[in-house]
């Protein structure tokens, strides 16, 4: 079975230019979440979807970014236009249940984008 | 609240025991998870507590003391592969909420 994917895996664009992320999630599972994790810091929550609806984007840090999830598979998370401080590695997660912990979340490689 | 603390950075010597210690707000607390990231991969599930006690699997074990909201994860016989990030994460009612990570190095 194939786990979560991600694309693209590196991303160098300059600031003000766009970038969209793409994330395949595991089959069947309805929950797909977005995190971010910048140089040195947490994994930072930033948005929920359950099937297409966004459930809890409260992590979103600016209306720059854009997530979407049209037919409840796979997701893109838009950054338009970029600045600097985007630049971190953002990881996609699948699961089964709403709530997960331990080993019922699922989580991509990561899009390494670096904003210059 | 909901952050965690960890210490950033950690170096042992192969072949020893390291703990990675990790404290919470209890705020809508529900369990801690122990993941790993190697650099350039993703974060992988090590172990989880639920209730306070050790949870051993191999040569990782966590451990959950919910009365003081601190947890740990326990690295034996340590091995120069073991070099990662290692985080703590609550899980409640909201999205897991990861602490800042501890990176590890383990030196011959």
């Amino acid at each position: 079975e194939a786990g979560v994917t991600q694309f693209p895996s590196h991303s160098v664009i300059e600031k003000g230019q766009t970038v969209t992320l793409r994330c395949d999630p595991i089959s069947g599972h309805d929950n797909l979440y977005w995190y971010r994790r910048v140089m040195g810091k947490e994994i930072k929550f930033l948005l929920h979807f359950v099937k297409e609806s966004k459930q809890d984007e409260s992590g979103m840090p600016n209306n720059r970014f854009l997530a979407e999830r049209t037919g409840g598979t796979y997701s893109t998370l838009k950054v338009q236009p970029a600045e600097l401080e985007d630049s971190g590695v953002y990881f996609c997660a699948s699961s089964q249940v709403a709530s997960p912990s331990g080993n019922t979340i699922y989580f991509g490689e990561g899009s390494w984008l670096t904003v210059v | 609240g909901q952050s965690l603390e960890q210490p950033s950075e950690v170096t042992a010597v192969e072949g020893a025991i390291v703990q990675i210690n990790c404290t919470y707000q209890t705020s809508g607390f529900y369990g801690l998870s122990w993941y790993q990231q190697h650099d350039g991969g993703a974060p992988t599930f090590l172990s989880y507590n639920a209730l306070d006690g050790l949870e051993e699997t191999g040569r990782f074990s966590s451990f959950l003391s919910r009365s003081d909201s601190y947890g740990y994860l326990l690295l034996q016989e340590l091995q120069m592969k073991d070099s990662a990030s290692y985080f703590c994460a609550r899980g409640g009612n909201t999205p897991l909420v990861f602490g800042k990570g501890t990176r590890l190095s383990v030196i011959a």
